[in-house]
């Protein structure tokens, strides 16, 4: 299995600019969940999808911030227009089945995010 | 406002030694607790998942204890390794929180040779 996968690996735009991170979860996973890591805050839940369906996002900071699932397989991270604090590492996981039990998060390698 | 809190924030021992961390948690409406092994460059990697009261795991020289009823868990390594440092991260999971983890900072261990 090539376990969560993230694209890219690394990310350097411009203030104003629109970004878009890409995850593909575990095959057979029906929970993803976008984490944020900066040194600040640590790892900082945005939002979380059950089956594709958005369960909660009271963590994405701003309305600059979209997520979406259109399907099993794929989820995208949006922020428009950038600003340089959006700068960090984004995390995306995914589950088998919702966290109620002894089910773990796998994580993707993370996307690094640079706005200048 | 669900708050997990590790301490102590960073550790540097000498390879042999045998360390602890600690993780609070929030005890009410309790699920269960991780806990994620970091290390520089690489993903996240669960160690553990513990969810009774009193539970104990073990993973080579890597243990966990759970106090669900007063919040904590600790985290032991015995006889440290270099290739042990690390973030060692715990999450709680609440049903205030649904289901997502709710992480803690992490405790930053170095392990000298």
């Amino acid at each position: 299995d090539a376990g969560v996968i993230q694209s890219p690996r690394h990310e350097v735009t411009e203030m104003g600019q629109e970004v878009t991170l890409r995850c593909k979860p575990i095959s057979g996973h029906n929970s993803l969940f976008w984490y944020r890591q900066t040194m600040m805050r640590g790892l900082e839940l945005l939002i979380y999808f059950n089956n594709n369906v958005p369960i909660d996002d009271s963590g994405m900071p701003e309305d600059r911030f979209s997520a979406k699932m259109p399907n099993a397989s794929f989820s995208t991270l949006k922020i428009q227009p950038s600003e340089p604090r959006d700068s960090a590492v984004y995390f995306c996981a995914s589950s088998l089945r919702p966290l109620q039990g002894n089910e773990k998060l796998f994580f993707g390698s993370g996307t690094q995010l640079s706005v200048l | 406002i669900l708050n997990v809190e590790q301490s102590p924030q960073s550790l540097h021992v000498q390879e042999g030694d045998s360390t602890n961390f600690t993780c609070s948690f929030p005890s009410s409406n309790f699920y269960a607790l991780h806990w994620y092994r970091w290390e520089t460059a690489k993903s996240p990697e669960a160690l553990f998942v513990m969810t009774l009261n009193g539970d104990e795991k073990k993973k080579g020289r890597i243990s966990a204890t759970l106090n669900t009823k007063e919040g904590y868990s600790y985290l032991y390594i015995k006889g440290s390794q270099p290739e042990d440092s690390a973030t060692y991260l715990c999450a709680s999971l609440n049903s205030q929180a649904g289901t997502a983890l709710i992480f803690g900072k992490g405790t930053t261990l170095s392990v000298s040779s």
